[in-house]
């Protein structure tokens, strides 16, 4: 299966700032996704990042506030801009190789907290 | 939209106990079914994967159920170790790929 490697694993961000997230993957995929772990809850979709388009969001996330670049099949990035508390939460990469009957491969998280 | 539910939320047991986690599922036209387990703070780590047309799939101590037409699905740890303490999330992906996640089982293992 897939590895991801997802950087920074932890950050402490002040409020109204922006941090970009990485995920690096050590074999091409096609789809990528982006999810956010709020404290004590489970998963949610971010958005499908498309290679070589813009990416596809989940209802009630949008593009300005978590743009995502996807410019080859190896690499993403996920920014969370113009903090609040409200952001605190792990936020994890995923890579599938469904359509080749493979399942879901996530990265470590980035644990954000927002101050 | 798929809904996935996880039953119990928390279960506390001695070492050595055989136990099952439960998963269910609203919508059963899903492309497969996938067990992952979280320790505090980290990412998830893929545990067992089911494919629509499995029925089961087994991993050392850890054996998962797949009964699509019920929409539901069991993980069953055998002798079950401190080292097994950690959140189990079940999820299901749809066709179009998209995993939903239910809210996951909190397991302690008491040594």
């Amino acid at each position: 299966s897939a590895v991801i490697s997802q950087k920074p694993s932890r950050d402490i961000c002040q409020r109204g700032t922006s941090l970009t997230i990485q995920c690096q993957v050590d074999s091409q995929v096609t789809m990528m996704f982006w999810y956010r772990q709020q404290p004590g809850q489970s998963l949610t979709l971010i958005a499908t990042a498309n290679q070589g388009s813009e990416a596809t969001y989940e209802s009630g996330f949008v593009i300005d506030k978590f743009p995502i670049s996807r410019p080859n099949l190896t690499f993403s990035t996920l920014t969370v801009s113009n903090m609040s508390p409200e952001d605190s939460s792990i936020y994890l990469c995923s890579v599938s190789t469904t359509v080749d009957g493979g399942g879901y491969t996530f990265g470590s998280g980035t644990r954000l907290t927002v101050v | 939209k798929q809904e996935v539910t996880q039953i119990p939320a928390a279960l506390s047991v001695p070492e050595g106990e055989n136990l099952v986690l439960n998963c269910s599922f609203t919508d059963s036209a899903i492309y497969n079914l996938q067990w992952f387990r979280q320790d505090p703070g980290k990412g998830l780590t893929s545990l067992l994967l089911i494919q629509s047309s499995q029925r089961e799939q087994t991993s050392g101590r850890l054996n998962a159920s797949l009964d699509k037409s019920s929409g539901r699905s069991t993980l069953y740890i055998a002798a079950s170790q401190p080292g097994d303490s950690a959140t189990y999330l079940c999820a299901v992906a749809g066709s179009n790929y998209k995993l939903t996640f239910g809210k996951g089982t909190l397991l302690t293992v008491n040594p």
